[in-house]
């Protein structure tokens, strides 16, 4: 079966640095993208990587290893608003996004 | 702006009368999606539109329809809706299998069943 696992919940503190995880199983890749979802809102694109390595977006970095079936999502100068569901999803051999639970950050003062 | 366009943002049915959700997109992208998205949740792929071939998830119920009448619009139509319908419900687009081909989400529409 396919599978992405991904912490439930993490807690962190303004201004901090924060790395959410994400693993995954998959018939096929084709890429793995990571989404901000604010309760109650739509999920918001933030990244996608499809070779290995570090991609880096202002406050946000994305990392992938394929060959350990791995990403992380690290979050810099946490501000009160990045509070949000953080979700991993894999493009699979047939080009059907598998989704993780997503992973919600709690962001203290 | 929007680009995606989901109404009604909320939607209040009676349990076993039948609702119809609406998306449309102003990218001209070829694929449309439609998810089910209960509280702390992956979004759930119901099915999706390549152009005008359909593509229904194996596990998706049959009290779930979908239409797709032109590149812009989709709907989702429930037959029957039940208690365990209760979600929000996402609309998505994408560009198929060019570059990033990230999905585009629309606000969602969150649906009660009374």
């Amino acid at each position: 079966g396919q599978n992405i696992d991904q912490p439930t919940e993490m807690t962190a503190t303004e201004g901090a640095i924060v790395q959410i995880n994400c693993t995954y199983q998959t018939s096929g890749f084709n890429g793995l993208f990571w989404y901000q979802q604010h309760a109650g809102e739509a999920p918001t694109f933030l990244s996608y990587n499809v070779l290995d390595g570090l991609e880096e977006k202002g406050r946000f970095s994305s990392f992938l290893s394929r060959s350990k079936g791995y990403s992380y999502l690290l979050l810099k100068e946490l501000q009160m608003k990045d509070s949000a569901s953080y979700l991993c999803a894999v493009l699979d051999s047939n080009y059907q996004l598998i989704w993780g639970a997503g992973t919600k950050l709690i962001i203290k003062p | 702006d929007a680009m995606v366009i989901q109404n009604p943002r909320y939607q209040v049915t009676q349990f076993g009368k039948p609702v119809t959700l609406s998306c449309s997109q102003t990218l001209n992208h070829n694929v449309m999606y439609w998810y089910q998205q209960k509280s702390s949740q992956a979004p759930k792929l119901l099915f999706h539109y390549y152009d005008k071939d359909f593509n229904n998830e194996a596990d998706t119920p049959d009290n779930f329809q979908s239409r797709r009448p032109n590149t812009s619009f989709c709907f989702l139509d429930i037959r029957s809706p039940g208690l365990g319908d209760a979600a929000m419900y996402l609309c998505a687009t994408s560009r198929p299998r060019t570059g990033v081909d990230e999905q585009y989400f629309g606000p969602g529409t969150r649906l009660t069943v009374t």
